[in-house]
């Protein structure tokens, strides 16, 4: 029972780089989302889709890019990282709407931008 | 903007005592509220939750108490234990059909044997 999967878990970056975080999921749900971990401040949506194909701005969306080409894959990008990025990211998936199913999340990547 | 407000930041309880977590949400209507459970170095994970149209849910040492007109609703942990050691967010979804769930901002309950 893989559920979601989030590679790579930990990453250092230097300001300016780019990277991709990449989510997977094998429970065949349509919805699935970014979220950023930082103390004090909760889970905050970055990015979310409700289907292939289809991608929608969250509460913090700037800095960062998704696509969601197949089913499985949600992507995360950053095109030029910043120290303010440093955070612990979270992908999660739904089988159905938020507001009426389980979310289940990934274990998370650790990124830090010096 | 924080929708939903999550009280307290971090909480000590000792072992089989009674911990209380306390959200209440603002200016939005919301319609479906779980609790999750996060132990360090995991994801969130489900671990309750209710809709407004029910006063109070009870799962095993777990209950949920919501309170519509005040617009608060808060997570009892019953006989603490320590194993119950995590954070606990509460989080809210609008009922404008927006897919999405708001989280609090996290409680981190240290239970002390």
């Amino acid at each position: 029972n893989a559920g979601v999967t989030q590679t790579p878990k930990f990453r250092v970056l230097k300001t300016g780089q780019s990277m991709t975080l990449l989510c997977a999921q094998d429970m065949n749900h349509e919805y699935m989302y970014w979220y950023r971990q930082d103390p004090g401040m909760g889970l905050r949506l970055i990015h979310y889709s409700v289907g292939e194909g289809t991608t929608a701005k969250g509460e913090v969306p700037d800095g960062y890019n998704v696509s969601r080409l197949k089913k499985q894959n949600f992507l995360l990008g950053l095109e030029s990282a910043a120290p303010s990025q440093t955070s612990v990211y979270f992908c999660a998936s739904t089988q159905r709407r938020a507001r009426d199913t389980e979310a289940f999340f990934g274990q998370g990547t650790r990124l830090t931008v010096v | 903007q924080q929708q939903v407000k999550q009280s307290p930041q971090s909480l000590i309880v000792q072992k089989g005592g009674i911990s209380i977590i306390n959200c209440a949400y603002e200016n939005t209507a919301f319609d479906y509220f779980p609790w999750y459970q996060q132990f360090p170095g995991k994801g969130p994970a489900l671990l309750i939750a209710i809709r407004p149209d029910v006063s109070e849910k009870k799962e095993g040492r777990f209950t949920i108490s919501f309170n519509k007109s005040a617009k608060q609703f808060s997570l009892h942990i019953m006989d603490s234990q320590p194993g119950d050691s995590a954070t606990y967010f509460c989080a809210a979804s609008p009922s404008d059909g927006t897919d999405k769930l708001i989280f609090g901002t996290g409680t981190r309950l240290q239970v002390f044997p």
